[in-house]
């Protein structure tokens, strides 16, 4: 089956520390990645997302980039602040899926962020 | 644009009560999710309705469980009688699929926390 895995958090950093959070996957057939986040009493946002290999997706200063050698999708960001304290979800859906199966999001575990002043 | 709206927030009831969320999802958008999020996990889908039809239902235990989305739009999820393992987070989302769309956007609501004591 598909699967999404995480680092285990929770991940603390200073501002303007280099975040780093982890992910990896296996799918049944080729997958788009997404990393979404969630902020504390809301719901869940769409961060970025890559749809094909070597893609880099971007948004509010993070960055991943679907490695299909490596079956990686591992978010960056080259200076935190304190608004980025959240949790960060990993998730792929199948393109192409028989089934609906492109459209099940299949998500990792979170990792919760903590930025300090 | 309005995003996609639950209630109520917040649920707490006990055991073997019956209970029901809301959801009104993003105006065009033709397909709708549930989701339960257990604490410290990742969402997982409980049923897809596309339309007024529900598509995939398999991950949803249909002995307690129960959704309608009549008329294609806002959807209603029901579990009765509740049990203690119920206690989560019920997330609904939606998208918009159809031809020059990204069919694998989903767009979340912030959420029922539902507490059954």
């Amino acid at each position: 089956g598909n699967s999404v895995t995480q680092m285990e958090g929770p991940v603390t950093l200073s501002e303007e520390a280099f975040l780093t959070i982890n992910c990896t996957y296996t799918a049944t057939g080729y997958p788009s990645l997404f990393w979404y986040v969630q902020y504390p009493g809301e719901g869940l946002q769409l961060l970025l997302k890559a749809t094909k290999a070597d893609d880099k997706g971007s948004n509010k200063g993070f960055e991943a980039t679907y490695r299909k050698e490596t079956t990686s999708f591992h978010l960056e960001k080259g200076s935190v602040q304190v608004s980025d304290s959240a949790v960060y979800f990993c998730a792929l859906t199948l393109q192409g899926g028989s089934g609906g199966s492109n459209y099940k999001l299949t998500f990792g575990k979170g990792t919760l962020l903590t930025v300090n002043p | 644009e309005a995003g996609v709206v639950q209630s109520p927030r917040y649920k707490i009831i006990e055991k073997k009560q019956p209970v029901a969320f809301w959801c009104n999802p993003i105006s065009g958008h033709n397909t709708l999710y549930w989701y339960r999020q257990n604490l410290g996990q990742g969402p997982e889908l409980l049923i897809r309705y596309e339309n007024e039809e529900a598509v995939d239902d398999s991950q949803l235990p249909k002995d307690r469980f129960s959704a309608e989305r009549l008329k294609g739009v806002d959807s209603t999820l029901k579990i009765q009688p509740a049990e203690l393992g119920d206690s989560a987070v019920y997330l609904c989302a939606s998208s918009q699929h159809g031809s020059g769309t990204f069919s694998y956007e989903q767009y979340f609501g912030p959420g029922t926390r539902l507490t059954v004591t």
